[in-house]
């Protein structure tokens, strides 16, 4: 137990159907981060909030849609989404941005686009 | 950013120490050391951070040189539960730091 809590675990979506991932921190935590990890390949950073505003978009597509509606939670709405984006989406905190101390992830949601 | 190299892959034996080492030359003077465990299908954990010489906690220990261009993350007496990618990360406090994950190295502990 991390203090990380992502659901659903395991998400199965079409590629029109619109889903969206929940994660939320019990930690008190300032910052909030989504990282993709799709098979055999590194971490892929895709979106950081600091106190609720979005300070970092590494190029992510616009089928994904982040949504940070206080320090505590972080949403990434899926839509029209391709089976190259199945993977694990992990989402993570950390005290504060810049803050080099320990980040805290989640469990991760399992996402698989037919 | 400092880059960092480790190997891509390492295999040990159950019982054996594992030390895992990652080159990373343009480390700035502020720059902290940062490794993180990962499991399959598990969001990386926190293992160790360090700024130079050795720090040691319950789980591993980590050997920084004097010019900090590498260090050495130390598992004592691997087992099987140990199998998982590790990842160093280098980065400095401040409001630009934004943890980067490279590809890490892939520790098989064998019986």
């Amino acid at each position: 137990e991390t203090g990380v809590t992502q659901t659903p675990r395991h998400l199965v979506m079409g590629m029109t159907n619109k889903k969206s991932l929940k994660c939320e921190q019990h930690l008190g935590h300032n910052a909030m981060y989504w990282y993709k990890q799709s098979a055999k390949k590194p971490l892929e950073l895709m979106f950081v909030y600091s106190l609720e505003e979005r300070v970092e978009n590494n190029s992510v597509p616009s089928r994904f849609s982040p949504e940070c509606p206080n320090s505590s939670h972080l949403f990434l709405h899926l839509h029209t989404l391709q089976p190259e984006d199945s993977a694990l989406y992990l989402c993570a905190s950390s005290q504060d941005l810049g803050n080099t101390g320990e980040l805290f992830f989640g469990e991760g949601s399992r996402l698989t686009v037919l | 950013l400092a880059k960092t190299t480790q190997p891509i892959s390492m295999d040990s034996y159950e019982g054996q120490e594992v030390n895992i080492t990652c080159s990373h030359n343009n480390i700035a003077t502020n720059d902290y050391i940062t490794w993180y465990q990962q499991f399959p299908s598990q969001g990386p954990r926190f293992i160790i951070q360090g700024y130079k010489t050795k720090v040691t906690n319950e789980v591993a220990s980590l050997f920084i040189p004097a010019d900090r261009k590498s260090s050495t993350l130390s598992l004592p007496r691997v087992s099987l539960s140990d199998t998982a990618v590790y990842y160093c990360l280098v980065g400095k406090p401040g409001g630009s730091y934004i943890p980067t994950f490279g590809r890490g190295t892939s520790l098989i502990v064998h019986p």
